[in-house]
Order: structure tokens, then C-alpha cells, then sequence
């Protein structure tokens, strides 16, 4: 079953806007983990946020994470057309992650 | 240092028979999980291995199974294949047990087509 659920769905924006990725989840987890994945390929790991964390930086990247709401967000700024890809959280729990439906990125050259 | 890599990257079957798929773990990672991703399932846990021991199985029939190697390199097997098999099975490597502690990593899947 999904961990939860990404908002939005999808998302098209231009090149150069900002881009903001929600994720709500079900369960505790010890950790909240993003990844991007390219049309089918396999998952690129983006960014780690434990469960006593609530912000983490990685470049573009901006995650937040807040575990009284069980949410998290993914900041992408200043995007790319190379940023066009599915985006995806997922809750790091016991010998598991448990994955959000995703949310599919469109950035518009 | 190398990826995770899978093998093949696309299979053709048919239902009824069995598949093997194979994975190779970042090297000095000891543990691997495997995912299968539908669209209509989105992303969901099959297994995972650490030191040869599976440790942890989603919620899949006795069909699928798994195994560990002493070289940390796993092999999933799907007996009887039936068309609902057909999705990109993905297995991830992490330096040790479990997600809870530590970035997993994914290969590039293989691509299964049940017919």
C-alpha cells in the first residue's frame, strides 16, 4: 500500500520558477527519503531527512519535514528543463520504504 | 564507485513461466530490497536481504522469492507468471540493514512483460 499521498498529481511550470512538492504520509518513519525518476528508469536518490530534522538543503533542492502533520515538501529552485521528471517521497521505516503515489514535474524550456 | 546494476534490463515471458532477475549492490553494501513499480500499484516492497538473511517480505504471494548471495549480489525468482506480473521491478542497496538508517540506492530496474 502507499504511504501516502504527493500534492500535486503534476505540476508544469517554466524555467527558472520555483517548484514545491508535498507529501503526506501514514505511518512514523525514521527517515523521509525524495527521489526523481526519469520516464521509467530506475530512482535517483535526491536528499535524506530524519524524522528529528525539519529542513535540509542539497544544492536546488530544499526538503522540510514536519512529523506532528506527518509532512513533508521538496523545494526545487531556479529549475531546469533537465528537472522534468516524476518526483517521489517515501518513508524510510524497519526494513522498508514505503512510497508516495509521485508527482510528475513538467518544466517548460 | 559502480552503480547498482540489474540484469537483463527487459524480459519477455509468457504466463505460466518462471523468471529469474538479478541485482549487484553498490560494492561494500550488504543490504538489498527489492520494489516492484505498476501504474496502477505505484511502488511497493517485495523483500529484503542483509547478509544472506531475507529480513523483511511485502505483501506478495509465495510466488515471489529471493536470495542472497555471500557477495552481497541477490536474485529475485517469479514462479508461475501470470500478466499482473508485468512491471519494472527495481532492487535498491544500502551500506547497511534497512532504510530506516540510511539512503538506499536503485538500479535501473528490469523491465518484465508478462504475454
Amino acid at each position: 500500500s502507499q504511504q501516502g499521498e504527493e500534492d500535486p498529481q503534476a505540476l508544469s511550470i517554466q524555467e527558472g520558477e520555483n517548484a514545491t512538492m508535498n507529501c503526506s504520509y501514514k505511518t512514523s518513519i525514521n527517515n523521509l527519503q525524495w527521489y526523481r525518476q526519469n520516464s521509467g528508469r530506475g530512482l535517483v536518490h535526491l536528499i535524506l531527512i530524519r524524522s528529528n530534522e525539519r529542513e535540509k538543503h542539497s544544492g536546488r533542492l530544499r526538503v522540510t519535514l514536519d512529523t506532528s502533520k506527518k509532512s513533508s515538501s521538496l523545494l526545487i529552485t531556479a529549475s531546469r528543463a533537465a528537472d522534468t521528471a516524476s518526483y517521489f517521497c517515501a518513508g524510510g521505516s524497519g526494513s522498508r520504504l514505503t512510497f508516495g503515489e509521485g508527482t510528475q514535474l513538467t518544466v517548460n524550456p | 564507485k559502480a552503480g547498482v546494476t540489474q540484469t537483463p534490463r527487459y524480459l519477455i515471458k509468457t504466463r505460466g513461466q518462471q523468471v529469474t532477475l538479478s541485482c549487484s549492490p553498490i560494492s561494500g553494501h550488504r543490504s538489498v530490497s527489492w520494489y516492484q513499480q505498476t501504474p496502477g500499484q505505484g511502488l511497493q516492497f517485495l523483500f529484503e536481504y542483509f547478509s544472506e538473511t531475507q529480513r523483511n517480505k511485502g505483501n506478495f504471494p509465495g510466488r515471489f522469492s529471493g536470495r542472497q548471495f555471500s557477495n552481497s549480489r541477490s536474485e529475485m525468482n517469479v514462479s508461475t507468471l501470470e500478466l499482473g506480473d508485468s512491471a519494472l521491478y527495481l532492487c535498491a542497496s544500502s551500506l547497511v540493514a534497512g532504510p530506516s538508517y540510511n539512503e538506499q540506492f536503485f538500479g535501473p530496474g528490469t523491465r518484465l512483460t508478462v504475454l
